[in-house]
């Protein structure tokens, strides 16, 4: 039982560079999310899907764009990295009632920006 | 304007004591919260959770208790075991919105033994 794989785990990028970061989900779960964490806070909202070919912004999206082509697949794109990009990256897939279905998450991927 | 808030950075108790990890919210909206677990190089991980029409929740030794008019909830670990050392995350979500969670910034619990 994968349920929520993310590639890659590491990634060190220079400034400029694009890179998609890639989640996939096996729990046929609606929603999906991108989340990121600095150092020493919380989980930050950078966009979510509530199905295929639904994306919406949540708190941080500026500098990032994603899609959701299928109910798997949920990717997200840096399109000109910049070192307050540099975080770890979390995605999560949920239903639409957290209380049957709460959010599962990745392992996550570490990004620096340099 | 932060609405789930976790003032206490970390916490440190003995093996076999009583953990309390604390959240506080403001928005009167949110109805439902969860904990979260997340060890160093993992995910965090879904422990509990409470929805407002209760005051207590518990799954063997972890209990959460919500305090609606102070927009409060704890997590009480009993009794600790170092394997409970990890950063806890508490959420928050909105009947209305009920997809999206809004998270705290962690405690990070250290359990000695």
């Amino acid at each position: 039982n994968a349920g929520v794989t993310q590639t890659p785990k590491f990634r060190i990028l220079k400034i400029g560079q694009s890179m998609t970061l890639q989640c996939t989900q096996d729990m046929n779960h609606n929603y999906m999310y991108w989340y990121r964490q600095d150092p020493g806070m919380g989980l930050k909202l950078i966009y979510y899907s509530v199905g295929a070919g639904i994306t919406d912004k949540g708190e941080v999206p500026n500098g990032y764009n994603v899609s959701r082509s299928t109910t798997e697949d949920f990717p997200l794109r840096l399109e000109l990295a910049a070192p307050s990009q540099t975080s770890v990256y979390f995605c999560a897939s949920g239903g639409i009632n957290p209380k049957d279905q709460p959010q599962h998450f990745g392992d996550g991927t570490r990004l620096s920006i340099l | 304007d932060q609405q789930v808030k976790q003032n206490s950075p970390s916490l440190s108790v003995q093996e076999g004591r009583i953990s309390i990890l604390n959240c506080d919210y403001t928005n009167s909206m949110f109805d439902y919260f969860l904990w979260y677990k997340k060890y160093p190089a993992e995910g965090p991980t879904f422990l509990i959770s409470i929805s407002s029409i209760k005051d207590k929740n518990e799954d063997g030794r972890f209990t959460v208790f919500l305090n609606k008019s102070a927009k409060h909830l704890s997590l009480h670990i009993v009794p600790s075991q170092p394997g409970d050392s990890a950063v806890y995350f508490c959420a928050a979500s909105a009947s209305t919105n009920a997809g999206k969670s809004t998270f705290g910034d962690g405690t990070t619990l250290t359990v000695k033994p």
